[in-house]
């Protein structure tokens, strides 16, 4: 039983396509975000939701979008694909204020995104 | 704003040896949460340890522990007795306990595990 769930776990595309990735985490969560890892391995939050609104909106191109149908998924949408976006995508969520989960924030396995 | 520094970026380690894994970071708030997050060559990012800023004590799990510095804002990793499952990508991270509260990471520690 995955706890925080992508597809797909890779992705090769052309540049100038629009493609999504899939997010749904079985956690009970209220809280899901957006992480892109670049080439150098930095990681950096792109978007955050919190009980489907949106709570963090980094400097990110409007190419990207995130939409969250309910508190369990959060999907990321990426129009006209550019070579710079190629990088592994992660999805997490938490469940803020719970003393017992000790505010930790749980990854997905990630989703690797190639632009050719 | 918050910044997390790991000056190490690759470090090597006997089998069984212990090796310490250095984080600093920069904050003006006083309640926060630290953690070590570790990244194998399958690119999944997994939990190892967590402390809460307000506990003095130093966090344990198995074989590896933190030295929490609050006034000298250093988070170090100890690995005790490394195994070869132990080499991957590891990431120091830093949450807020209150607003904006995403984790903001180091730039990670390459650690070498040598048989």
């Amino acid at each position: 039983d995955t706890a925080v769930s992508q597809t797909p776990k890779y992705l090769v595309t052309q540049m100038g396509n629009d493609k999504s990735i899939k997010c749904e985490q079985n956690l009970g969560h209220d809280t899901m975000y957006w992480y892109k890892q670049d080439s150098k391995k930095f990681l950096k939050i792109m978007f955050s939701y919190n009980n489907k609104e949106l709570i963090i909106n980094e400097t990110v191109p409007n190419r990207f979008s995130p939409k969250s149908p309910d508190k369990a998924h959060l999907n990321l949408h990426i129009n006209s694909l550019e070579l710079g976006d190629s990088a592994v995508y992660f999805c997490a969520s938490s469940q803020d204020w719970d003393n017992e989960s000790g505010n930790t924030i749980y990854f997905g396995e990630g989703s690797w995104l190639t632009v050719v | 704003a918050q910044t997390v520094t790991q000056s190490q970026p690759e470090m090597s380690v006997q089998e069984a040896e212990t090796v310490t894994l250095s984080c600093t970071y920069d904050t003006s708030e006083s309640d926060y949460y630290l953690f070590w997050y570790k990244q194998p060559p399958s690119r999944q990012m997994i939990l190892v340890i967590r402390q809460e800023a307000y506990k003095q004590q130093n966090a344990t799990e198995n074989r590896f522990s933190v030295n929490f510095q609050k006034a000298a804002k250093s988070f170090s990793l100890k690995i005790s007795d490394s195994q070869l499952g132990d080499a991957a990508m590891y990431f120091c991270a830093y949450r807020r306990d209150t607003g904006r509260r995403a984790l903001t990471f180091g730039s990670g520690t390459r650690l070498q595990v040598q048989p």
